[in-house]
């Protein structure tokens, strides 16, 4: 079945740092990815979205990439900030009109 | 703020009754979206609607359904409820049938506690 695969463990970077994420899904080729962020207790929040024809988008100090070999997506944080702390969700859709979201990654930054 | 409004923000109920979650979506969204979000389980999609029809539909429980109505505000019904369906569920809105690239706007969600 589709699946879509973030790492479960919590990423503690410092602040000022890169966090890197990472996404990869199997078993479809997804057109496009998204990105939410979401903290605790509420709504996710979309981020970014990036299509399979599109190596890499950038947004402010975000860069997700795409890499369709790999199946694999990396959502990057530069200069990383305590407010960036939050659990960071990836999604597809499945060409249902259903999208299908990863378990997420809970990113701590630390002043 | 995303500008879509859910209601209750909490609610405790008793294992075998019945409760009714509320959406409304963005000023001129079209299409209201259902999500299930369990500690163990992540987001999971449980229905569509676009324009008052049922356009998708996830993993959801028979003892579960969703309308949406001519305002194209929704309800999410849970009956039968069972200890297990304790989550935090989110309903969001798009702006039009759910295509491929479209941005999906959550609300704040609606805590459900089971006892």
């Amino acid at each position: 079945s589709q699946k879509i695969e973030q790492n479960s463990e919590a990423l503690n970077i410092q602040e000022g740092k890169t966090a890197t994420l990472t996404c990869n899904y199997t078993n479809y080729s997804p057109a496009y990815l998204q990105w939410y962020r979401q903290d605790p207790g509420r709504g996710p929040v979309f981020l970014l979205l990036i299509r399979e024809n599109e190596k890499e988008k950038r947004k402010e100090r975000l860069k997700v990439t795409f890499d369709t070999t790999l199946k694999q997506s990396l959502f990057h944080i530069t200069a990383s900030q305590p407010a960036d702390s939050a659990t960071y969700l990836c999604a597809w859709d499945t060409g249902g009109f259903k999208t299908i979201f990863g378990a997420g990654t809970r990113l701590f930054v630390k002043a | 703020d995303s500008g879509v409004t859910q209601t209750p923000k909490h609610l405790i109920t008793a294992t075998g009754q019945r409760v009714t979650l509320r959406c409304s979506p963005r000023s001129g969204d079209l299409s209201v979206y259902w999500y299930q979000q369990s500690l163990d389980q992540g987001l999971q999609f449980l229905i569509q609607y676009y324009n008052g029809e049922e356009r998708a539909k996830g993993n959801i429980l028979e003892r579960f359904s969703a309308q949406q109505f001519p305002d194209l505000h929704s309800e999410l019904n849970l009956s039968s409820l069972e200890l297990g369906d304790s989550a935090l569920y989110f309903c969001a809105s798009s702006v039009a049938a759910g295509a491929r690239e479209e941005t999906q706007y959550f609300g704040p969600g609606t805590r459900l506690l089971v006892l």
